[in-house]
């Protein structure tokens, strides 16, 4: 079975901190993709980062980052210098190649940046 | 990126009535397309995959009959929710992804927020 765990459901950080949001997941398969998709308020889904199971080196985008323990099956999101418009629900998710594209979910981390 | 539009955003309806949600892509073909429902503060569920021609899959526990969903164009698909009812309101998503081989990034509309009174 193909599931996304997220363990923190709500987090708060003073604008400028660093923060890191967990992710752990449990697939049998070795060829997937793990992302990390930002709602904000709108309701609108977007893609913040994505990484390739096969690749070993850690995907960026910018400020955001991930530590990619494939053994482990951890996928942790990292902003720095975080900003007041990061404050979004954040989804890490997973889809296995050849399994018609589904997108599983994880229950998602509130995060707050604070002023 | 690619831009996928739903239509209507937001809609209220009474119990016993059908209602249809569009979701387009407006400057791609979306070989495939995806429903998703979220509840308030939750994570969202997929419902069903449709590829353009063909029926739509659907995820186990959710009725097809009562969730019909038509992908009769590349830039196309509608859900129907017949006979809805309070507890089908919630917030629907839908998606849409490009290309028939390895792997195809999907775009998100917008969203549909759906009441039934």
């Amino acid at each position: 079975a193909q599931t996304v765990t997220q363990s923190q459901p709500e987090m708060s950080v003073q604008e400028a901190e660093t923060v890191t949001l967990s992710c752990t997941y449990d697939t049998s398969e070795n060829n997937y993709y793990l992302f990390w998709y930002k709602q904000p308020p709108s309701r609108q889904m977007i893609l913040v980062i994505r990484q390739e199971a096969y690749k070993q080196q850690n995907a960026t985008e910018n400020r955001f980052s991930v530590n990619f323990q494939k053994a482990a099956k951890s996928f942790s999101l990292k902003i720095s210098d975080s900003q007041l418009g990061d404050t979004a629900m954040y989804f890490c998710a997973s889809l296995i190649m050849n399994r018609d594209d589904k997108i599983i979910f994880g229950k998602g981390t509130r995060l707050h940046i604070l002023p | 990126g690619a831009v996928v539009s739903q239509h209507p955003s937001r809609v209220i309806c009474k119990s016993g009535t059908s209602v249809k949600i569009e979701c387009r892509s407006l400057d791609f073909q979306a070989t495939t397309m995806f429903w998703y429902r979220q509840f308030p503060k939750q994570s969202l569920m997929l419902m069903a995959t449709s590829n353009e021609g063909s029926k739509a899959t659907y995820e186990q526990g959710v009725e097809k009959d009562k969730f019909l969903i038509n992908h009769a164009s590349l830039t196309l698909s509608t859900l129907t929710v017949t006979s809805a009812h309070p507890e089908d309101s919630s917030f629907y998503i839908c998606s849409a992804s490009i290309g028939a081989s390895g792997y195809n990034e999907q775009f998100f509309g917008p969203g549909t927020r759906l009441t039934v009174l």
